[in-house]
């Protein structure tokens, strides 16, 4: 089944410890891509990446870092999470240059 | 700065009958245009897009309508389903994969279909 596999799915932390999402995609995209979901604010986007080895900012990276290490792999590390960053996640995957994206689940993180 | 804006937050429809979402944009260099649908507790899913070439684009009971010179583009449900109540997403992409690209996302419209 193709999908795009986010974890962990639900997380409460403290502010400072450093914590990572995973992402994984089974359906050999290049582009992946990283959005916070916020009441009233819509989806946004963090980073993205189109290939290995190759990422770019979106509208809101600060306090986040991702890796393209693997073609399916695309994680996104909060180094010193603080409560501004508690939000819906999500990861999405596609093929170059459609735009049509597959999302996973979510992830939803709480910092305290 | 919101480039995509979907200016209505919620619309009501009766069952059967048209739903019209609606969503603006201000950059002129967006290419391609979609529309997203969102369940509680699930991901957003991929429902119809359009290029900026086009002015129409239909499948099935979905159509997406865009108007380049007005910056405007809408989603047509007909007829609309109780399944269909959901959050609709628009977004917007600038770039190319050889310069890389960026979706940028509407904040959504949340539809609910009554019967």
């Amino acid at each position: 089944e193709a999908q795009v596999t986010q974890n962990p799915r639900y997380l409460i932390t403290v502010t400072g410890k450093k914590l990572t999402v995973t992402c994984s995609q089974n359906m050999n995209h290049e582009y992946m891509s990283w959005y916070r979901q916020d009441p009233g604010l819509g989806l946004r986007q963090i980073y993205y990446s189109m290939n290995v080895e190759v990422t770019d900012k979106g509208d809101v990276p600060e306090g986040y870092k991702v890796s393209r290490k693997e073609k399916r792999n695309f994680p996104l590390i909060l180094e010193s999470p603080s409560p501004n960053q508690t939000s819906l996640y999500f990861c999405a995957s596609s093929p170059l240059n459609t735009g049509e994206l597959f999302f996973g689940e979510g992830s939803r993180l709480t910092v305290l | 700065d919101q480039q995509v804006k979907q200016n209505s937050p919620s619309l009501s429809v009766q069952e059967g009958r048209i739903s019209i979402l609606n969503c603006d944009y201000t950059n002129s260099m967006f290419d391609y245009f979609l529309w997203y649908k969102k369940y509680p507790a699930e991901g957003p899913t991929f429902l119809i897009s359009i290029s900026s070439i086009k002015d129409k684009n239909e499948d099935g009971r979905f159509t997406v309508f865009l108007n380049k010179s007005a910056k405007h583009l809408s989603l047509h449900i007909v007829p609309s389903q109780p399944g269909d109540s959901a959050v609709y997403f628009c977004a917007a992409k600038r770039g190319n994969s050889n310069s890389g690209y960026a979706l940028n996302f509407g904040k959504g419209t949340s539809l609910l279909v009554t019967p």
